[in-house]
């Protein structure tokens, strides 16, 4: 089956400055989420990659797709407090047709201001 | 905008109670999911469903039950409810094929 592995599992930065947080898989990705959480709430949509090298942003956070399709980094710039929370990346489960996610462990982020 | 409202964000029951959560979507979204989230373990599928009437059995169905009537509503059911299943539940929806799934605001359920 397959399993995404995210790093770090934590990880405190100062505000200002820039983090990545990668996951990777042990199988080809044929679409890969991100999503964040706070707290005690659901999981907000952040972006979807499906090509190979395919990058996208929103405002101040950008994910990529590596050009062989197994690993995704997502990287904040100039961080702010309101980018804490966890950071889950998700994935089509092709053994179940893509009508699956499987998902990463998630990364905490805190920012210390 | 997506819209997936969850009935419940603290939910409070005891010890072999029925419990139903309630999950409704305003997309006319063909799938919906039912996960737990649980320190440590990440988020568990427990079932799904790709149409009215229609459900599979996800990673972690035991205990539970689902029933969709209706393509907007998606329920979950514990039959008995137990301690161990003390955690938060996420619904969520998606149309099709290479597309997000969308998540609701979730269901913190304690059982005592």
């Amino acid at each position: 089956s397959q399993e995404l592995e995210q790093s770090p599992q934590s990880l405190i930065v100062q505000e200002g400055k820039n983090l990545t947080i990668n996951c990777t898989s042990s199988k080809t990705l044929y679409g890969l989420y991100w999503y964040k959480q706070k707290y005690g709430e659901g999981l907000i949509f952040l972006m979807m990659l499906q090509k190979g090298g395919e990058e996208k942003s929103h405002e101040k956070i950008t994910a990529k797709l590596d050009e062989k399709k197994q690993q995704s980094s997502l990287h904040i710039t100039a961080s702010q407090p309101s980018h804490a929370g966890i950071y889950l990346c998700g994935a089509d489960d092709i053994m179940e047709y893509g009508n699956k996610l499987v998902f990463g462990a998630g990364t905490i982020l805190r920012v210390k201001s | 905008d997506v819209k997936v409202t969850q009935s419940s964000r603290y939910l409070v029951k005891r010890t072999g109670e029925k419990v139903f959560l309630e999950c409704v979507q305003d997309m006319d979204h063909e799938n919906m999911f039912w996960y737990r989230q649980d320190p440590g373990l990440g988020l568990r599928l427990i079932y799904f469903s790709y149409d009215v009437k229609m459900k599979e059995k996800g990673d972690i169905p035991e205990g539970y039950s689902v029933s969709r009537e209706k393509k907007e509503r998606f329920s979950l059911i514990l039959e008995s409810a137990s301690t161990n299943q003390t955690s938060m539940y996420l619904c969520a929806t998606k149309t099709g094929l290479n597309q997000p799934q969308h998540f609701g605001d979730g269901t913190r359920l304690s059982i005592l």
